[in-house]
């Protein structure tokens, strides 16, 4: 089982609508958890960075951490055709450790 | 802030040669860079770890020989691809960390490399 799991979609959501990603873990002692967006042929960037449970909130963007549940989630609001990346969930144990990824999820918004 | 810089973007060579890409920070200090490599429809792949001015930390099956790594600067590192074969054809991605404070790792915009 791997150490963080994320459905790799396609998500096809329409102009407008909620995108809503998620990813589940196992390794309870992930404590720093980010989300980042990636275009094809370009690095990831980095939109989301949390460390606590609870939601933080950027512009259209949304993030939740529920650690009781190893769960968490981004909420893209109002979504446009330019938001069509990829979407990778990170996290991290510490500090200085390696980050986890999941297998990301490509997300179409269509227009 | 947080900007990474990553050069080339694209590298096209024949097999047998050698290739150089540099990963640097442009607007920050990185006592930590690292570097991935990322086939196509899969997730990032950790390469190795490079710690400022200390040997980098590879990845099982990693071969080191094969993907020299160096950081000589708290704003450079580089990957150097030896001997390049067809199989090494891949998007190379480095990231770096802030030496200060934890942050998360800030990724370069990637090289592509082709060998042929």
């Amino acid at each position: 089982q791997k150490e963080v799991e994320q459905d790799p979609g396609p998500l096809s959501v329409p102009e407008g609508a909620i995108v809503s990603l998620n990813c589940t873990y196992s390794n309870s002692a992930f404590q720093y958890f980010m989300w980042y967006r990636q275009y094809s042929r370009k690095g990831p960037e980095l939109l989301m960075y949390t460390y606590s449970s609870g939601n933080k909130e950027d512009g259209r963007f949304t993030a939740q951490v529920d650690k009781s549940s190893k769960y968490i989630s981004l909420f893209i609001r109002d979504s446009q055709p330019s938001d069509s990346a990829t979407y990778l969930c990170a996290m991290i144990e510490d500090s200085w450790g390696k980050l986890q990824f999941g297998a990301g999820t490509q997300v179409v918004v269509t227009p | 802030g947080a900007v990474v810089s990553q050069h080339p973007s694209r590298v096209i060579c024949k097999s047998g040669t050698s290739v150089k890409i540099e990963c640097r920070s442009l607007d920050f200090q990185a006592t930590t860079m690292f570097w991935y490599r990322q086939f196509p429809k899969q997730s990032l792949m950790l390469m190795a770890t490079s710690n400022e001015g200390s040997k980098a930390t590879y990845e099982q099956g990693v071969e080191k020989d094969k993907f020299l790594i160096n950081h000589a600067s708290l704003t450079l590192s580089t990957l150097t691809v030896t001997s390049a074969h067809p199989e090494d054809s891949s998007f190379y991605i480095c990231s770096a960390r802030d030496r200060d404070t934890y942050q998360p790792q800030h990724f370069g915009d990637g090289t592509r490399l082709s060998i042929l």
